[in-house]
């Protein structure tokens, strides 16, 4: 079974250029997370999508972040403009509601490295 | 105060040896906890759930104690393929929400 998929997996930009990052959770799963993880900060949320829906965007640092997922299978994370502080490892999450509620698993894509010059 | 705290390290330990590490949490009603393995420029994965009662799984050991709020990790007989950073993980509800990770504890096992 294919995982998470995100794309790029490397992106160098400069600047104040638009950067698109994007995920492919697992098929079936119904919640997809975004993480931004850096050496000072460790993972930190951005935001998360319940069947399709932002439930929490609280931890989106500013206005030049935004995310959407319009369809079950596909998601973006969009930072315009870039600036070099937002360089970091952003991963995608997905998970699905199981029997034992409290215990879902939280699948991880590859991740995208971003540089921003 | 973070919420979710660990040791850093590095541990560095050889093949064989037995080591521990723990994890402190800062909101007790957080409901379920998690150690997830991460190796080098690679993605977090699950390594094991932890359960009141403690649980293990092979060579790995893992205890909650909610009155002290910590977490605890413990590998016996430490293979080379250990060697990874350990992040300590806390749901604060239930159902599909977002996962409080601490910035984890380098481990190196060394031949």
């Amino acid at each position: 079974d294919a995982g998470v998929i995100q794309s790029p997996r490397h992106e160098v930009t400069e600047m104040g250029q638009e950067v698109t990052l994007r995920c492919k959770p697992i098929s079936g799963h119904n919640s997809l997370f975004w993480y931004r993880q850096t050496m000072m900060r460790g993972l930190e949320l951005l935001i998360y999508f319940n069947n399709n829906v932002p439930i929490d965007d609280s931890g989106m640092p500013e206005d030049r972040f935004s995310a959407k997922m319009p369809n079950a299978s596909f998601s973006t994370l969009k930072i315009q403009p870039s600036e070099p502080r937002d360089s970091a490892v952003y991963f995608c999450a997905s998970s699905s509601i199981g029997q034992v509620v409290y215990q879902e698993t939280q699948y991880f894509g590859p991740g995208t490295r971003l540089l921003v010059l | 105060r973070k919420e979710v705290e660990q040791d850093p390290g590095p541990f560095n330990v050889p093949e064989g040896a037995t080591v521990a590490f723990n994890c402190t949490y800062s909101n007790s009603a957080s409901q379920s906890f998690f150690w997830y393995r991460q190796d080098c420029r690679k993605e977090p994965k699950l390594l094991m759930s932890v359960y009141s009662s403690g649980n293990e799984d092979g060579r790995f050991t893992a205890q909650l104690n909610r009155a002290s709020q910590y977490i605890s990790l413990l590998i016996r007989d430490s293979k080379l393929s250990d060697s990874a950073t350990y992040l300590c993980v806390v749901n604060l509800f239930s159902g599909n929400t977002p996962l409080v990770f601490g910035k984890g504890t380098r481990l190196s096992v060394i031949a």
